[in-house]
């Protein structure tokens, strides 16, 4: 089937500390790899995404590389603001049905001053 | 203007009941989806709509029932409301052919007493 596994969260780190949040994922085919934020109170939005093998998704900071020898996509930020707190979503896209994006049960990350 | 906006924002009813949530796009966008997202943050996809026509209906109960009045709309109404349908529902939608990005509501929190 198809399905994403993320670390388990809450991460909590100091501000400018380096951030690693890891994704696996299992699919029939070849998915496009998304990571989405949710900020407190908020809907989802997209953070970055990559559609093929190699490519790096980048934004705001974060940077995620779509690893098919290793089914990953872990998303990284070298130096995390207290404003990257938040719930972080890896998510897999199944083209040939409808567009359906299967999500990662999210991370939370919180980051202290 | 809000691109994906949900109503109502809160929902605190009663057992047994029957309740509505709205959703509208004005992203002209083809394809709408509500997804459930638990207290533990984990969401899943409920129902998806392309063009009003039903595409996806994950293994959801039928006192579910989504309706399509048109493309930019996409109701849910629950009958019969129970406990454990509190959560937060989010609607979302995305353009058939685009790179996979959804675009999401703030989401309604629906409590059931």
């Amino acid at each position: 089937g198809n399905s994403v596994t993320q670390m388990e969260g809450p991460v909590t780190l100091s501000e400018e500390a380096f951030l690693t949040i890891n994704c696996t994922y299992t699919a029939t085919g070849y998915p496009s790899l998304f990571w989405y934020v949710q900020y407190p109170g908020e809907g989802l939005q997209l953070l970055l995404k990559a559609t093929k093998a190699d490519d790096k998704g980048s934004n705001k900071g974060f940077e995620a590389t779509y690893r098919k020898e290793t089914t990953s996509f872990h998303l990284e930020k070298g130096s995390v603001q207290v404003s990257d707190s938040a719930v972080y979503f890896c998510a897999l896209r199944i083209l040939e049905y409808g567009n359906k994006l299967v999500f990662g049960a999210g991370t939370i990350l919180r980051v202290k001053s | 203007d809000t691109a994906v906006s949900q109503t109502p924002k809160y929902l605190v009813t009663q057992m047994g009941n029957d309740k509505s949530i709205k959703c509208e796009q004005n992203l002209g966008h083809d394809t709408m989806y509500w997804y459930k997202q638990d207290s533990k943050k984990f969401l899943k996809i409920m129902f998806s709509y392309n063009n009003k026509e039903l595409i996806i209906n994950e293994t959801v109960p039928n006192r579910f029932s989504p309706k399509s009045p048109d493309k930019a709309h996409l109701n849910l109404h629950i009958n019969s409301l129970e406990l454990g349908d509190s959560a937060v529902y989010f609607c979302a939608s995305s353009q058939e052919g685009s790179t996979g990005e959804l675009f999401f509501g703030e989401g309604s929190r629906l409590t059931v007493l």
